[in-house]
């Protein structure tokens, strides 16, 4: 596709239970970030990866979270033995550059997992 | 949390007039950019800003990179209902390449 695609859109998990997300990036993308947003606030970085490589965890909130891109490409953000406050829209974004130097380089974004934990 | 102070948190505007919004951090990014987010979508990069004093236009929207490094602006001239949605900035660090994003402005056009 010409996006970045995510899925599922929607996800209801039982609170206790393992979700995991799927970024397709735009197709030779290097650079892939997740963020979480909670409802009324602005993405908070999660992880960045460099082709295959998990180059900054540092927004990781806890040893649940794990987000793998294995080849590169897909990339897969796992959440263990969900919580209540795991509940927000989860985005991925991808980039062609490593770095953003001007408008076009910047990364493009998905269009979100809405994550419900009951 | 957050690390960038944006206000206003909200807006709520009459057709054709000009909009302002800011946000604010204390410490330095070397990176501005403004993002608007429709319900149900991810953001859209708007502006992009990497020079301090920077003043760039994009047709109706202007933003400026504050002279300090700390700061940013966007102006919205004749606002139209379209322009209606969530308004973020956010700011990337000299080393790395993480966003960090604003609380966002909510947008509101009456026609």
């Amino acid at each position: 596709g010409a996006g970045v695609s995510q899925s599922p859109r929607y996800k209801v998990a039982k609170r206790g239970q393992d979700v995991a997300l799927r970024c397709d990036p735009i197709s030779g993308h290097v650079s892939l970030f997740w963020y979480q947003q909670a409802l009324g606030q602005g993405p908070e970085f999660l992880t960045y990866f460099q082709n295959e490589a998990q180059l900054d965890k540092s927004g990781l909130p806890s040893d649940r979270f794990f987000a793998e891109r294995p080849e590169g490409s897909v990339s897969t953000l796992k959440i263990q033995r969900t919580q209540q406050e795991d509940s927000a829209v989860y985005l991925c974004a991808s980039s062609l550059f490593i770095m953003g130097t001007a408008k076009n380089t910047e990364a493009f974004f998905g269009q979100g997992t809405r994550l419900t934990v009951v | 949390g957050q690390q960038l102070n944006q206000s206003p948190q909200s807006m709520f505007i009459q057709e054709g007039e000009d909009v302002s919004m800011n946000c604010t951090s204390s410490s330095i990014f070397n990176t501005w950019l403004w993002y608007k987010q429709d319900p149900g979508e991810g953001p859209v990069l708007l502006i992009a800003l990497y020079k301090a004093g920077e003043l760039t236009s994009n047709g109706r929207l202007t933003a400026q990179f504050g002279i300090t490094r700390k700061d940013s602006f966007l102006n919205i001239s004749a606002s139209i209902p379209s322009d209606v949605g969530i308004y973020f900035c956010a700011g990337r660090r000299e080393y790395g390449n993480k966003l960090v994003f604003g609380a966002g402005t909510i947008l509101r056009v009456k026609s």
